[in-house]
C-alpha cells in the first residue's frame, strides 16, 4: 500500500501540450520530493520543497507543496520528447525515510 | 563529485540462494537508505544506516540485512531467496548536514530471481 496517491497513473500528450501530475496524501511530511526515473535506472532528484504553500519553479517545470503539507502537483509547460519518463514523488520524515507513490507514467510525443 | 553507485548492474539467482548487494555513497554524505522497486511500482523502504548503524526499517522480512562501513559504503544481504525478490533494488544516500530529507539515488541493482 502506497502512502501517497499520484494520479493519473499514465499520461500521454502531444509536445507542447501542459500537464500536470498530482501527488496526496492523508499524512503530513517534512519535505516532499519529485523525481523523473528512466527504465532501468534510479530515479533522479527534480526538487525538494518543505515549507507549506511553497511554489518552485525549474525553467518548465513548476512545484506545489499544499498549505497543510499533505499534497503536491507537478506542473510542466510546452512538454517536450524529453520530458518523457516515469515521475515520482516521496513524502520524507524527520528521520530521512521516503515514502514513495507508485508513480505517474508520462509518455510526450513528437 | 563522484555520485552514488552500485553493484553490480544485474543479477541472476535461484530460489533459496544469498546475495549481497554492494552501494557506495556520494561524497561527504553519512546516511545510506536502501529501497526495493518492483516493476510497475515506486519504491518501498527497506532499511537505513547512519554512521553503521541501523536507523530504521520498513516491512522488510529479517532474512534482508544490511552493513554500512566507516567510509559510509554499505552492503544489502538477502538470504533464502524467493521469487517475489525480485526487483530493481536502490541505494540512496543522504547529504552530511544537507536539505532536509533530501536523498540521492544509484542506477540500481537489477535482481532475478528464477
Amino acid at each position: 500500500t502506497q502512502l501517497l496517491e499520484q494520479s493519473p497513473q499514465f499520461l500521454s500528450i502531444q509536445e507542447g501540450e501542459n500537464l500536470t501530475v498530482y501527488c496526496n496524501s492523508s499524512s503530513v511530511f517534512s519535505s516532499l520530493q519529485w523525481y523523473r526515473q528512466e527504465p532501468g535506472e534510479g530515479p533522479v532528484l527534480l526538487v525538494t520543497v518543505v515549507t507549506g504553500g511553497e511554489v518552485k519553479k525549474l525553467k518548465r517545470l513548476t512545484f506545489q507543496f499544499g498549505d497543510a503539507r499533505k499534497d503536491s502537483s507537478l506542473h510542466i509547460t510546452a512538454a517536450q520528447p524529453g520530458d518523457t519518463g516515469l515521475y515520482l514523488c516521496a513524502g520524507g520524515t524527520n528521520d530521512y525515510k521516503l515514502s514513495f507513490g507508485a508513480g505517474t507514467t508520462v509518455t510526450v510525443r513528437a | 563529485e563522484t555520485g552514488v553507485t552500485q553493484s553490480p548492474t544485474h543479477l541472476i539467482k535461484t530460489r533459496g540462494q544469498q546475495v549481497t548487494l554492494r552501494c557506495s555513497s556520494q561524497s561527504g554524505h553519512n546516511t545510506v537508505s536502501w529501497y526495493q522497486q518492483a516493476l510497475g511500482q515506486g519504491p518501498q523502504f527497506i532499511f537505513q544506516y547512519y554512521r553503521e548503524e541501523e536507523n530504521g526499517r520498513g516491512n522488510f522480512p529479517p532474512r534482508f540485512s544490511g552493513l554500512q562501513f566507516p567510509n559510509y559504503s554499505s552492503e544489502l544481504n538477502v538470504n533464502a531467496l524467493e521469487l517475489d525478490d525480485s526487483a530493481l533494488y536502490l541505494c540512496a544516500s543522504s547529504p552530511q548536514g544537507g536539505g532536509r530529507d533530501t536523498q540521492y539515488f544509484g542506477p540500481g541493482t537489477r535482481l532475478t530471481v528464477l
